[in-house]
């Protein structure tokens, strides 16, 4: 199944603004907007951003999500050490019947 | 607190078949599609299949098709996945995960290996 499109790096300054993209089509992230996920190394998955844009309790007000037609973004600002780790985006294909994924980004704050 | 448990990973054989379960506390499961996510060693994130809330509707990745089996258990709060004819390239860690369109929970994962 045809996935989602993700820069595989960016970097960014301590305490700069990072805005990472997912590209999709107008059948997942134009459709039901996009998930967006962080990892760190050898840890699970955690939920940044649900599809809707809004965060779940716990995470950080330095992080917001948007979507502009066909393609979702993160933006994370005030970049800290704890930030780097790889994201992923992720969003239903009603055409594929199926969740597509992006192939991540690694951020890294130097 | 949103609680999901994975378990039944292990080694395996090629050709063979592993059953994975998944235990959820915390949320009223039966009000939520589930779903199977895996990770392959060192690479990223591919969606196996999910499940409706009342297990009447499921869908599959391609590459599993007729090999894995989506199920759950609402008496139970528990989601499994029946896998067979298992091959080396579905060597990963799975994870259990919910991903609605204002909700998202993932468990911690279960490391599934397929190798003689």
């Amino acid at each position: 199944q045809a996935g989602l499109t993700q820069p595989p790096a960016v970097s960014k300054g301590l305490r700069q603004t990072a805005t990472l993209t997912c590209g999709g089509n107008r059948n997942n992230v134009g459709d039901q907007g996009a998930l967006w996920l962080q990892q760190h190394q050898g840890h699970p998955p955690k939920v940044l951003s649900y599809r809707n844009n809004n965060r779940p309790s716990g995470i950080s007000e330095r992080v917001s999500a948007s979507r502009s037609g066909d393609t979702a973004s993160l933006t994370i600002t005030g970049l800290q050490p704890e930030d780097e780790a790889d994201y992923y985006c992720s969003a239903w294909d009603s055409s594929l019947s199926a969740w597509v994924f992006g192939g991540g980004t690694k951020l890294t704050v130097l | 607190e949103v609680q999901l448990v994975e378990s039944g990973g292990g080694l395996v054989q090629p050709g063979g078949s592993l059953r994975l379960s998944c235990a959820a506390s915390g949320i009223t499961f039966s009000s939520y599609w589930m779903n199977w996510v895996r990770q392959a060693p060192g690479r990223g994130l591919e969606w196996v299949a999910n499940i409706d809330e009342d297990g009447n509707a499921r869908y599959y990745m391609d590459s599993v098709k007729g090999r894995f089996t989506i199920s759950r258990d609402n008496a139970k709060n528990s989601l499994f996945l029946e896998m067979n004819s298992l091959r080396a390239e579905d060597t990963a860690v799975y994870y259990c995960a919910n991903m609605g369109l204002s909700t998202g929970f993932w468990g911690q994962g279960t490391l599934v290996t397929v190798s003689s």
